[in-house]
């Protein structure tokens, strides 16, 4: 265990479904962050969130939501997606700046959209 | 704007060479550098966090460095294995901004028994 969770590992929607993905870490970290990586593709960052507040938006569409209760728990609330969104996506924790920085990553929530 | 890029896209190496992944930034102003491990279909798991301020840093066979001056880091694997196969990642930090990696676009490695 990574010491970030992520729930479901696979999930299948379709297009006119409402679904979330959940993360939460138990590490004391202050930041955490939405990545997608899809084939052939760097990692693209969705959102940051410093001490649940919303830091960075990497211009992501408005059907992903993400929600960030308190500084363990991310959501990132899905709906009306697109089949072009079936990627991994991704979850990160770390200390940000108040530490010595580094990233804890999540196994991923495999995600396709029918 | 931080580039990352890393050569070569893939490597396949027999079991027991030694070998070295090579990861390039455009902005030297960087915070650190981390360099990951993926598996297939899988998260990511960290192998070696460099400070801007550090050269180096070793863990097992593992060892990387850090040129910030040159935008440049090497991921040295000694002895590869067969369950050393899997994609490499290098990300940098910004000095400035918000906290967040950019990302390589990865090495992808196959060590053949």
């Amino acid at each position: 265990e990574t010491g970030v969770t992520q729930t479901p590992r696979h999930l299948v929607m379709g297009m006119t479904n409402k679904k979330s993905l959940k993360c939460e870490q138990h590490l004391g970290h202050n930041a955490m962050y939405w990545y997608k990586q899809s084939a052939k593709k760097p990692l693209e960052l969705m959102f940051v969130y410093n001490f649940k507040e919303q830091t960075e938006n990497n211009s992501v569409p408005s059907r992903f939501s993400p929600e960030c209760p308190n500084s363990s728990h991310l959501f990132l609330h899905l709906h009306t997606l697109q089949p072009e969104d079936s990627a991994l996506y991704l979850c990160a924790s770390s200390q940000g700046r108040e530490g010595p920085g580094g990233y804890t990553f999540g196994s991923g929530t495999r995600l396709t959209v029918v | 704007k931080q580039e990352v890029t890393q050569i070569p896209a893939a490597l396949s190496v027999p079991e027991g060479e030694n070998l070295v992944l090579n990861c390039s930034f455009t902005d030297s102003a960087i915070y650190n550098l981390q360099w990951f491990r993926q598996d297939p279909g899988k998260g990511l798991t960290s192998l070696l966090l460099i400070q801007s301020s550090q050269r180096e840093q070793t863990s097992g066979r593992l060892n990387a460095s850090l040129d910030k001056s040159s935008g440049r880091s090497t991921l040295y694997i000694a002895a590869s294995q067969p369950g050393d196969s899997a994609t490499y990642l290098c990300a940098v930090d910004l000095a400035s901004g918000t906290y967040k990696y950019i990302f390589g676009t990865g090495t992808r490695l196959k060590v053949l028994a």
